[in-house]
């Protein structure tokens, strides 16, 4: 069975620019999370989905989204790039939504800001 | 806010040592998780404590979780090469999940 997939595995920016990175949970899993994981630190929760409906949001902006598709397959959508938004963006999918599930990690999305 | 943190950011030990990393809470925890970032990788499950005081074994890790449910703990005996990598602790609050900024292990043979 196939894991947790992330695409793209690496994108460049510049600022002001927008980005999309796509997701695509294991199957029969209905959560969706997303993380963001800069460099030497441990990843900060932005978003939980389960069954299209977002379920979490951590302490981001707002130009920061995303989105749960009828195939539990996810979108993270961040607009007005800053340098500091640099950073690897792990996606982690899950049976359901409760806070005792293991999360499966994907490859993650390295995403550089110019 | 930091919800759980993890002590110490560093371990460099010589091959066949122990190891060992500390979660800490200042709020009680409902369950927290234990996750191995491999240099380049992605974070992976390891364990799952939910029980007050629990212990759990895998091989030559052993995990607990406090009497209290504020504090864990992962130890590594007789560490090996393969244990390379970044552990971190984390837990679930108010549909949030709270990751620890990790323990570094670095190995020497």
């Amino acid at each position: 069975d196939a894991g947790v997939t992330q695409s793209p595995t690496h994108l460049i920016k510049t600022r002001g620019q927008h980005v999309t990175l796509r997701c695509s949970p294991i199957s029969g899993h209905k959560s969706v999370s997303w993380y963001q994981q800069v460099l030497g630190q441990g990843p900060q929760f932005i978003f939980q989905y389960y069954e299209k409906e977002e379920r979490g949001r951590g302490n981001f902006p707002d130009r920061f989204s995303a989105r749960q598709f009828p195939n539990y397959s996810s979108e993270l959508n961040v607009n007005a790039l800053l340098l500091g938004d640099s950073a690897l963006y792990l996606c982690a999918s899950s049976l359901s939504s409760g806070r005792k599930e293991t999360q499966y990690f994907g490859p993650g999305t390295r995403l550089l800001v110019l | 806010g930091q919800q759980v943190m993890q002590i110490p950011q560093y371990q460099h030990v010589q091959e066949g040592e122990d190891f060992t990393t500390y979660c800490n809470s200042s709020t009680t925890l409902s369950n927290i998780q234990w996750y191995k970032q491999r240099p380049g990788g992605h974070p992976v499950f390891l364990i799952q404590l939910v029980k007050s005081g629990e212990v759990k074994k895998q091989k030559r890790l052993t995990f607990q979780f406090g009497e209290a449910k504020k504090n864990s703990s992962l130890h590594i005996t007789a560490t090996q090469t393969t244990d390379v990598g970044t552990y971190f602790c984390a837990a679930g609050r108010f549909n949030k999940f709270y990751f620890g900024s990790g323990t570094k292990l670095n190995v020497k043979p």
